[in-house]
């Protein structure tokens, strides 16, 4: 595709449900990156991927989240027992190899309510 | 960790005129430093990245300045335009060699006709 597609574009949800929500990235991008953005903040970084391995899984919050890559494409970040605290903005990017001062390219987000 | 700070409160300015934003980092120096651009209801759209050893980049209305003596980025936009009005964001390494950014809160700018 032309860029980073996001679905769902918005998800509501209950406390203590479980959600998925996926990413595509750019096609032949290795690098692949998950932030959660709170309003007024800016994107706070989750996990990155390169490849179908996750290289630094280092912003995740708890065990509560989990992130996969399966193919080295598609991504899906899940939550589980979900908290109104976990209601922001999931934003995905993706860049060509992941290299130090690569431009990453940003999809256009979901954004998560729990209720 | 890199600690960075964004003036938070809204820059208003008239169409022409031109805008300058502030990035301000503690702890250690940055091999670089890039600017994004968001929008509302939008991911961040990258802008711009500048190296330790430029003073200065360049890009149509753009221009970045990067001081590391005084550990601050200084983001100009030359002959403002309403379109221009978004929040902008400062990203850097997390820490040296790093190939992951952290950002800034962003400034959010208005740009009145």
């Amino acid at each position: 595709g032309a860029g980073v597609s996001q679905t769902p574009s918005n998800k509501v949800t209950e406390k203590g449900k479980y959600v998925e929500l996926r990413c595509d990235p750019i096609s032949g991008h290795t690098a692949l990156y998950w932030y959660r953005q709170s309003l007024g903040q800016g994107p706070e970084f989750l996990i990155y991927f390169q490849g179908t391995g996750a290289a630094d899984d280092s912003g995740l919050p708890n065990d509560r989240f989990f992130a996969v890559r399966p193919e080295g494409s598609v991504s899906t970040l899940k939550i589980q027992r979900t908290e109104r605290g976990d209601s922001a903005v999931y934003l995905c990017a993706s860049s060509l190899r992941g290299a130090s001062q690569e431009t990453q390219y940003f999809g256009p987000g979901t954004r998560l309510l729990v209720l | 960790s890199q600690k960075i700070e964004q003036n938070s409160e809204a820059l208003n300015i008239q169409e022409g005129k031109t805008a300058t934003l502030t990035c301000n980092y503690t702890n250690y120096s940055p091999a670089y430093l890039q600017w994004y651009r968001q929008d509302p209801g939008r991911g961040p759209v990258f802008l711009l990245l500048i190296r330790e050893n430029e003073k200065e980049k360049r890009k149509e209305r753009l221009k970045v300045t990067f001081d590391t003596t005084l550990k601050q980025s200084l983001f100009h936009i030359t002959a403002s335009q309403p379109a221009d009005s978004a929040t902008y964001l400062c990203a850097l390494p997390a820490s040296g060699g790093s190939y992951i950014p952290t950002f800034g809160r962003g400034t959010s700018l208005i740009v009145h006709p």
